[in-house]
């Protein structure tokens, strides 16, 4: 299966600045790249993806950028907020169409 | 509204019981997934479908099981609860193959006694 690593494992920012995660995965049939968003005792929820033919996507204060060459994808967050502390899970979906393999998340602080 | 619900949020159980964990959606979707999720490992992939009479096992399958004959219910089975089994577990749904959006309820926190 896909093996999947998220750096760093936890993130501390003051409000206002910007947070990074990087995503690294090993298959490179990978076509589809989402980030997840989970507030503590929450479920998972989508908070922007990208596929494979995309290098960079925005969405107001969060951006996904693709490198496939080197297979790793980050997520960007700008002008961090108190509501954005949480754990973000990236979930490239591997050789098989329909799984998804999860990385082991990243806990993100701001400090207001 | 279309939703995903499971039952029961929380279940505490003894060791050598067989539990059952509900998963409801009512977005007709053809894909549905059951996962595990414990502190320093993500979400773990147990077991997944992709339509009626159809299962597959993921990643941490062992002492699992899933049937599914309908659309819209997953349920999933330990057959012989283990301490190791306790987790939170998480059923998601999501639509067609190539449809990529996954959709998740909102958990259920199992203690294994």
């Amino acid at each position: 299966g896909e093996n999947v690593e998220q750096h760093p494992s936890t993130l501390s920012v003051q409000e206002g600045d910007s947070a990074v995660i990087k995503c690294t995965y090993s298959d490179s049939a990978s076509n589809y790249f989402p980030w997840y968003k989970q507030e503590l005792g929450k479920r998972p929820q989508l908070i922007i993806d990208i596929r494979s033919n995309v290098g960079e996507k925005k969405d107001q204060r969060i951006a996904v950028t693709l490198n496939k060459t080197a297979k790793h994808f980050s997520l960007h967050i700008t002008e961090t907020q108190p509501e954005d502390s949480a754990v973000y899970f990236c979930a490239p979906r591997g050789y098989n169409f329909n799984k998804f393999y999860f990385g082991s998340g990243t806990k993100l602080n701001v400090k207001p | 509204d279309a939703e995903i619900t499971q039952s029961p949020r929380h279940k505490i159980t003894e060791t050598g019981r067989q539990v059952t964990l509900a998963c409801h959606q009512t977005w007709n979707h053809n894909n549905m997934f059951w996962y595990r999720q414990d502190l320093g490992h993500g979400l773990r992939l147990i077991h997944y479908s992709y339509g009626v009479q159809d299962t597959n096992k993921g990643e941490v399958s062992d002492g699992y099981s899933v049937s599914r004959s309908n659309t819209e219910d997953l349920p999933l089975t330990l057959e012989s609860a283990a301490s190791s089994q306790t987790s939170v577990y998480f059923c998601a749904s999501s639509e067609l193959a190539g449809s990529d959006t996954q959709y998740f309820g909102p958990g259920t926190r199992l203690t294994v006694l």
